[in-house]
C-alpha cells in the first residue's frame, strides 16, 4: 500500500542539525512532490517546503530559508529535511506529506506518521 | 503574508449537521482543502479542490468555497468526527494552513 516512513525521534542541543528521512513505498516516487509540514504540541499545522523528487527542485517557506534543506535519495524512494540552527521552538513533530497531484500545489493525500523533534540544552 | 481563519471550536449533537469555516481575501478563488487531525495522528485528508473526497471518506463529509470563505459540512455527525479540523490554501508557492476548529460532538 501507499505509505511514507519516517525516521525515528531525535534529542539535538540548541545550535546543532537535525536529518529526518522519509521513505516511500506503493508508488512511483519521483511522480509526487513531498513536503514536509510541522506541528508544535498543542498547535497548529507549519508548512515547511516542497521537493519535486523528479528533478530535485526545491521551495521553502520564507520562515525557514537558510536554515532548512530539503534533498532526495531516488535510488531508495527517500526524502531528507535537514534543519540547521535549532532552537527550542524547533521542539515539535515533523511530517513528509505526499502531493495529491504531480504540481505540487495542491492538498497532501499521504502523510507519514510525524518524526518528535527535541532540542535541549 | 495570507492568512486563514477558522472559529477554534465548534459543538455539534449526534446526528445533527457540522459547519467549520475557514475565511481568507479572495479565498474561494482558490482550491481549498480540509484535513482532519485525531489525538496523536497524522492528519487525514477529507476534502481537496474544494469539494472533492478523497477515496475511503465517507459521503457525510462535503466541501463548498465561495467569497472570502470555505466551509467544511459533515452531515449526520458521528461521534468518531470528533478531532481537530484544518483547512489549507496556497498563495504565492506557500501552502498556507488555518488554525484549526476543535469539533465536539456532544
Amino acid at each position: 500500500q501507499v505509505q511514507l516512513v519516517q525516521s525515528g525521534a531525535e534529542v539535538k542541543k540548541p545550535g546543532a542539525s537535525v536529518k529526518v528521512s522519509c521513505k516511500a513505498s506503493g508508488y512511483t516516487f519521483t511522480g509526487y512532490y513531498i513536503h514536509w509540514v510541522r506541528q508544535a504540541p498543542g498547535q497548529g499545522l507549519e508548512w515547511m517546503g516542497r521537493i519535486n523528487p523528479h528533478s530535485g527542485d526545491t521551495n521553502y517557506a520564507q520562515k525557514f530559508q537558510g536554515r532548512v534543506t530539503m534533498t532526495r535519495d531516488t535510488s531508495i524512494s527517500t526524502a531528507f529535511m535537514e534543519l540547521n540552527r535549532l532552537r527550542s521552538d524547533d521542539t515539535v513533530v515533523y511530517y513528509c506529506a505526499r502531493d495529491v497531484g504531480s504540481s505540487g500545489g495542491n492538498a497532501f493525500d499521504i502523510w507519514g506518521p510525524g518524526t518528535v523533534v527535541t532540542v535541549s540544552s | 503574508s495570507y492568512e486563514l481563519t477558522q472559529p477554534p471550536s465548534v459543538s455539534v449533537s449526534p446526528g445533527q449537521t457540522a459547519s467549520i469555516t475557514c475565511s481568507g481575501d479572495k479565498l474561494g478563488d482558490k482550491y481549498t482543502c480540509w484535513y482532519q487531525q485525531k489525538p496523536g495522528q497524522s492528519p487525514v485528508l477529507v476534502i481537496y479542490q474544494d469539494t472533492k473526497r478523497p477515496s475511503g471518506i465517507p459521503e457525510r463529509f462535503s466541501g463548498s468555497n465561495s467569497g472570502n470563505t470555505a466551509t467544511l459540512t459533515i452531515s449526520g455527525t458521528q461521534a468518531i468526527d470528533e478531532a481537530d479540523y484544518y483547512c489549507q490554501t496556497w498563495d504565492s508557492s506557500t501552502a498556507v494552513f488555518g488554525g484549526g476548529t476543535k469539533l465536539t460532538v456532544l
